[in-house]
């Protein structure tokens, strides 16, 4: 069974400061993804990566993916309160998904709090 | 263009009753896939329809079914509810094939089982 482990679970911060989420697992994907999710609401894609060692900016958010294929992190500078939300990484194909990149594996999340 | 939307948005159920949640994939979408999103969880893959054809499924009894329609919007069907069935259930709509790594979320449907 596939898994993504992401760290930290839980993350409150001051508007200004830096942070850095991680997404690993000991399994290779074909991309990944990163996802923001407010409560009540579905999750949003906000970037996919699918070369290893890749790096993708987006505004104040920094996305890499490792060398290896099997992890990633996402560095957010300068934080705002409109951060806030659950940070969510997923997964595509790999190798219990016969080949297939239909799954979306998901991990559990990191609830970022950015306090005014 | 409209965007992925999910009916109800709420819903209460006895244990032992069925349910079907509802969604309409985004304009020119043929894939759907159905997620299951307990609290404090990511969420977990239940299965893909992708032109009326399910292709692929999570770890998930029988009695989760779906259905596609010609339009590509799709049912989620949970017979004999359980208490731990109580979940955020989302759909995702994607292009199919080499696109669907991209998915787009619906808001999600809450179901309690009491």
């Amino acid at each position: 069974t596939q898994l993504l482990e992401q760290s930290p679970q839980f993350l409150s911060i001051q508007e200004g400061e830096n942070l850095t989420v991680y997404c690993n697992s000991s399994s290779v994907f074909s991309s990944l993804q990163w996802y923001r999710q407010e409560p009540g609401e579905g999750p949003v894609l906000l970037v996919t990566v699918v070369t290893g060692g890749e790096v993708k900016k987006l505004k104040r958010l920094t996305f890499q993916f490792g060398d290896a294929r099997k992890d990633s992190s996402l560095h957010i500078t300068a934080a705002q309160p409109g951060d806030t939300g659950l940070y969510l990484c997923a997964g595509l194909g790999g190798a219990d998904s016969g080949g297939s990149n239909y799954k979306l594996t998901f991990g559990k999340g990191t609830l970022l709090t950015v306090n005014p | 263009e409209t965007g992925v939307t999910q009916s109800p948005t709420h819903l209460i159920k006895t244990r032992g009753q069925q349910v079907t949640l509802r969604c309409s994939s985004q304009s020119g979408h043929n894939t759907v896939s159905w997620y299951q999103q307990a609290l404090g969880q990511g969420p977990q893959f239940i299965f893909q329809y992708y032109r009326e054809e399910e292709n692929g499924r999570g770890n998930f009894p029988p009695r989760f079914s779906g259905l596609q329609f010609p339009n590509y919007s799709s049912e989620l069907n949970v017979n004999a509810l359980e208490l731990d069935d109580s979940a955020l259930y989302l759909c995702a709509s994607s292009l199919g094939g080499a696109f669907s790594y991209e998915q787009y979320f619906g808001p999600g449907t809450r179901l309690t089982v009491t």
